[in-house]
């Protein structure tokens, strides 16, 4: 399976501000999610990622709250948009292994909103 | 969309009984159904999926049934062991994309 990787790990952020979080992955891969889990929570999708296209957004997740850029088959990221403390959670990116539709997880991002 | 229920949302079994965690879905045309483990702070990892076209598949002490006429599919540890406790996320695909639907998780607990 991809190796994959976040950053930053974790971070703690004041209320009208934006964090972006990078996901990197060690193979080209076509298909990438971007998941928030909120505490205690299960995984919640909020966009899909294709190289070369626009992410195509779940309900209730706007481009302008999650703006999502990919640039390349291994990389992308997400912005955490005017924070809340509503918005703090994990946020997990995924791919979907080559020729396979199990999908794989990043370690997450901690956030928390003050 | 498609839409997953998962029961029970808690478990609790003694170390080397059996545990069943099941789900339903709603999508007719879903036909990939992967169960994930998640322990205390770290990612998900997948232990165990299936097709539609299998009824069941084993993996040691893992398998996973399906039943494409209910809707529904099973997890089933055997000879649980504490290092079985963790939150258990099944999921199935939209059918017609890529994308995930999770269930609402079930919370594993061996006790010795």
């Amino acid at each position: 399976s991809a190796v994959i990787s976040q950053k930053p790990s974790r971070d703690i952020c004041q209320r009208g501000t934006s964090l972006t979080i990078q996901c990197q992955v060690d193979s080209q891969v076509t298909m990438m999610f971007w998941y928030r889990q909120q505490p205690g929570q299960s995984l919640t999708l909020i966009a899909t990622a294709n190289q070369g296209s626009e992410a195509t957004y779940e309900s209730g997740f706007v481009i302008d709250k999650f703006p999502i850029s990919r640039p390349n088959l291994t990389f992308s990221t997400l912005t955490v948009s005017n924070m809340s403390p509503e918005d703090s959670s994990i946020y997990l990116c995924s791919v979907e292994g080559t020729g396979e539709m199990t999908q794989y997880f990043g370690p997450g991002t901690r956030l928390l909103v003050l | 969309g498609e839409n997953v229920e998962q029961h029970p949302s808690t478990l609790s079994v003694q170390e080397g009984d059996s545990a069943v965690i099941k789900c339903t879905y709603s999508d007719s045309a879903s036909n990939y159904f992967p169960w994930y483990k998640q322990e205390l702070g770290k990612r998900p990892q997948l232990i165990i999926d299936i097709r539609s076209n299998v009824g069941e598949k084993k993996d040691q002490r893992i398998a996973v049934t399906l039943n494409k006429t209910a809707k529904h599919f099973s997890l089933h540890i055997t000879e649980t062991q504490p290092e079985d406790s963790a939150v258990y996320f099944c999921a199935a695909d939209t059918g017609t994309a890529s994308k995930l639907t999770f269930g609402t998780g079930t919370r594993l607990q061996v006790t010795l």
